[in-house]
């Protein structure tokens, strides 16, 4: 089986950087993506590691410890529009199985 | 052009009908899913087809049936509509194999049952 945790629900300020954690136990692992989704919207697709390390894309960067079960999503330079649901997906073996985390309610305050 | 369609936007029925939700993708996805996001806003897979066959499906009633014609269409039937059916379902479409790649989702289907 599979078990994805985050935070339920994050602060910020406008202009600051934020971290979100994921911690993941799986039965198989073929990749960790991170989706954003705004309130009424579908998920969007943000990063993705499948290697152990830090990808980097613009004002967001992910990070990913295979061995420990651990994720992080950075977000720099925080905008209101960066106010979303962030989404930790674990894909399993061949990538047929997407399952989500919870989700991480982040709040950006002027 | 739309990469994952999924009709209708909003269904608004009684308890006890049978509704049925419509996904289509053209990105040329082998696999196809079906989640479901509570009031609570936890996505749930319920489904996943890889070209037409049937590979997940999570603990969901049998009122629920997935139809899927061809690689490219996924659609949800629902029977005897119950009230803690209400939520919002997503279709999604990847590609599968050794390089994993991600998911695209529908604009989603709001259903409330009265």
């Amino acid at each position: 089986g599979q078990n994805i945790d985050q935070p339920t629900e994050m602060t910020a300020t406008e202009g600051a950087i934020v971290q979100i954690n994921c911690t993941y136990q799986t039965s198989g692992f073929n990749g960790l993506f991170w989706y954003q989704q705004h309130a009424g919207e579908a998920p969007t697709f943000l990063s993705y590691n499948v290697l152990d390390g830090l990808e980097e894309k613009g004002r967001f960067s992910s990070f990913l410890s295979r061995s420990k079960g651990y994720s992080y999503l950075l977000l720099k330079e925080l905008q209101m529009k960066d106010s979303a649901s962030y989404l930790c997906a674990v894909s399993g073996l061949y990538g047929q199985n997407f399952v989500f985390g919870p989700g991480t309610r982040l709040s950006v305050l002027p | 052009d739309t990469a994952v369609s999924q009709t209708p936007k909003y269904l608004v029925t009684q308890m006890g009908n049978d509704k049925s939700i419509k996904c289509e993708q053209n990105l040329g996805h082998d696999t196809m899913y079906w989640y479901k996001q509570d009031s609570k806003k936890f996505l749930k897979i319920m489904f996943s087809y890889n070209n037409k066959e049937l590979i997940i499906n999570e603990t969901v009633p049998n009122r629920f049936s997935p139809k899927s014609p061809d690689k490219a269409h996924l659609n949800l039937h629902i029977n005897s509509l119950e009230l803690g059916d209400s939520a919002v379902y997503f279709c999604a479409s990847s590609s599968t194999g050794p390089t994993n790649e991600k998911l695209f989702f529908g604009s989603g289907t709001q259903l409330s049952v009265l």
